[in-house]
């Protein structure tokens, strides 16, 4: 089963511009941590960010997380071309030990 | 390090017939994870193991696929016989511990095509 849902389903921006995306999801988590996916390969991890955390920067990538809404947003800033690629939010709920992903978000960043 | 190895890239089987998929993870992953994702959708995870047992294994079609994980280390993935909704990319994923401190390392994946 799904866990989380990305908004939007997909996402064009031009190279230099901010890419956002959101992820909601249903139960307590333990963590949060969002992956890309190229076309036809695996996925690569990003960034993990623990229930107890607000905010997390990585590079160009910030997350936030609000667990009183159930919510997460992924910000690219400075968009580049190498950046086009599918993004999932995957979450590891309480009690659990298994990452639940969601439907993911398909970022096209144009030259 | 070296990444999570899958094999085969790519298969294609009438259905019916049946298939396995090879994976090797990270040295020294404890955690070991198959997923399954269809077109268009997020993955979802099929079994779970910790070492060479089973933690999770809840949507795993029992029916028809079945894995093993020797010696804690390879693991294989079998489906028999496939249907053509089996149609998929196979993610191998392995982790040092549950995914409570760090992310899973995914492999590329097997494409697998029933027909």
């Amino acid at each position: 089963s799904q866990q989380g849902e990305e908004d939007p389903q997909a996402l064009s921006i031009q190279e230099g511009e901010n890419a956002t995306m959101n992820c909601s999801y249903k139960t307590s988590i333990n963590n949060l941590q969002w992956y890309r996916q190229n076309s036809g390969r695996g996925l690569v991890h990003l960034i993990l960010i623990r229930s107890n955390e607000r905010e997390k920067h990585s590079g160009r990538l910030r997350v936030t997380l609000d667990t009183s809404k159930k919510s997460s947003s992924l910000l690219i800033t400075a968009s580049r071309a190498a950046d086009t690629a599918s993004y999932f939010c995957a979450t590891l709920n309480t009690g659990f030990q298994k990452l639940v992903f969601g439907t993911g978000t398909r970022l096209l960043v144009s030259p | 390090e070296a990444g999570v190895a899958q094999s085969p890239r790519y298969k294609i089987i009438e259905k019916r017939q049946s298939v396995a998929f090879w994976c090797n993870p990270i040295s020294g992953h404890a955690t070991l994870y198959w997923y399954q994702q269809i077109l268009g959708q997020g993955p979802k995870l099929l079994i779970q193991f910790q070492n060479n047992g089973v933690v999770d294994d809840s949507q795993l079609p029992k029916d028809r696929f079945s894995a093993e994980r020797l010696k804690g280390v390879d693991s294989t993935l079998k489906i028999q016989p496939a249907k053509l909704e089996d149609s998929a990319v196979y993610l191998c994923a392995s982790s040092l511990d549950p995914g409570h401190l760090y992310g899973y390392t995914f492999g590329s994946g097997t494409r697998l095509t029933v027909v």
